[in-house]
């Protein structure tokens, strides 16, 4: 069965703190990855992975895949309060339909 | 250009009731996806429509929900005769169909009491 774990389950961290979120997956056919931000509304989309080892970038944020040992990260460089909130990964599955599969996300809070 | 749109933001129904949850894309998208999200859990994925197909319904209930996206107007989620375990957090997303990402819209709170 496709799954996608992410770890830790939730982090609290202090401002200026560097942080470092894992998702893993397993899916037959996959197509890419996606890491989102959910504060208390809608998932905000961040990046989108596709290639092994190309750094995506965006201000303190980034995220890498590695589609050999099967995972991505999300760093966040310099956290501040505005961070805190619950990252999602989603793998594609090009298997018949583009079927979405989600983590259950972490949730990370940072202190003042 | 406004972003997915979904209403109402907030549903209260009695056991029992229908609930009828409503979804416009991103203009220029011709995706939809449905997915329900319970309290401290992710996304689970529940239905993929384009414009008046289903393309995928794995992770819908084959009973009392049911979905749609016409020709012309909104996708409709709709869940009849709801239960307590209905409640839930209903997101929208949609696609170009083009690239993988997908936007999702503010979402619909559904209670059932």
């Amino acid at each position: 069965e496709d799954k996608v774990v992410q770890s830790p389950l939730s982090l609290v961290v202090h401002e200026g703190d560097t942080v470092t979120l894992n998702c893993s997956y397993e899916v037959t056919n996959f197509r890419s990855l996606l890491w989102y931000k959910q504060e208390k509304k809608a998932p905000t989309f961040l990046f989108m992975l596709t290639s092994s080892g190309i750094e995506k970038k965006s201000g303190r944020l980034s995220s890498i895949l590695d589609k050999k040992e099967l995972f991505s990260i999300l760093n966040i460089t310099a956290t501040q309060t505005g961070d805190s909130a619950v990252y999602l990964c989603a793998v594609v599955n090009l298997s018949g339909t583009y079927k979405y599969i989600f983590g259950t996300g972490t949730r990370l809070k940072v202190l003042a | 250009n406004a972003g997915v749109m979904q209403n109402p933001r907030h549903l209260v129904r009695r056991r029992g009731q229908e609930a009828r949850l409503r979804c416009s894309p991103m203009k220029g998208h011709s995706h939809v996806y449905w997915y329900r999200q319970l309290p401290e859990e992710g996304l689970k994925f529940m239905v993929y429509l384009q414009k008046e197909n289903i393309i995928d319904e794995s992770g819908m209930p084959k009973e009392r929900f049911s979905a749609e996206f016409p020709k012309e107007g909104p996708s409709i989620l709709r869940i009849q005769q709801v239960v307590r375990g209905d409640s839930a957090a209903y997101f929208c997303a949609s696609s170009d169909g083009e690239t993988d990402t997908q936007y999702f819209g503010p979402g619909t709170r559904l209670t059932v009491l």
